[in-house]
């Protein structure tokens, strides 16, 4: 069964400073791995995804994500936070697609910047 | 960018009553839709999965007679909240899937039972 595990529920920085959220992903065949960012009040919005090729994998908003299959982890990162990057943050892994394709979520991060 | 659009945002409604929330694929067909419900500070909790002219797959300990799910044609699905109670007051969010491509996600539902 494949499981996701984000390492620490909250994260705070400041504006300017490095984001790291990690991310750690259980799975016995190649993964699709996703990050997702929640607003208040909203729906997910895809940040970025890595399905095949290259491992660094670059998204919306200046976040990027490292695919490392030695460590299973897919950690996002973005070198300078931004006021607006306050948000919910969801790593997820996805089901084989022949096998429904559902994606299996992370518990979550809530990343705080401060001014 | 894919949309899906979800209505309404908040409701309201008084116990024993029925909700329908609906979720709508705008530029896409939507093969497959699927269900979220979140509590606070909490991650998103698949509820079920239908595609398109089937009937849903409930996950387990989600009850069929009280979460009513139709995905009548390919960019609606619809969630029907049967007599609901205070305790089905949360946040319910759908997403919808073009064959293998990514989910998208509606904005959400607030569904607050009184």
């Amino acid at each position: 069964a494949q499981s996701v595990t984000q390492l620490g529920s909250h994260v705070s920085v400041s504006e300017g400073a490095l984001v790291l959220l990690r991310c750690n992903y259980s799975s016995s065949v190649p993964p699709y791995l996703f990050w997702y960012v929640q607003y208040p009040n909203q729906g997910l919005q895809l940040l970025l995804k890595y399905t095949t090729g290259a491992t660094l994998v670059k998204g919306i908003n200046g976040f990027e994500a490292e695919f490392k299959k030695s460590e299973t982890s897919f950690h996002l990162t973005k070198p300078s936070a931004h006021m607006s990057d306050a948000a919910e943050y969801f790593c997820a892994v996805r089901e084989y697609y022949n096998q429904g394709g559902k994606l299996i979520f992370g518990q979550g991060t809530e990343l705080s910047v401060k001014p | 960018g894919a949309v899906v659009s979800q209505h309404p945002s908040w409701v309201i409604c008084k116990s024993g009553t029925s909700v329908k929330i609906e979720c709508r694929s705008l530029d896409f067909q939507a093969t497959t839709m699927f269900w979220y419900r979140q509590f606070p500070k909490q991650s998103l909790m698949l509820m079920a999965t239908s595609n398109e002219g089937s009937k849903a797959t409930y996950e387990q300990g989600v009850e069929k007679d009280k979460f009513l799910i139709n995905h009548a044609s390919l960019t609606l699905s619809t969630l029907t909240v049967t007599s609901a109670h205070p305790e089905d007051s949360s946040f319910y969010i759908c997403s919808a899937r073009y064959s293998n491509q990514p989910q998208h996600f509606g904005d959400g539902t607030r569904l607050s039972i009184l």
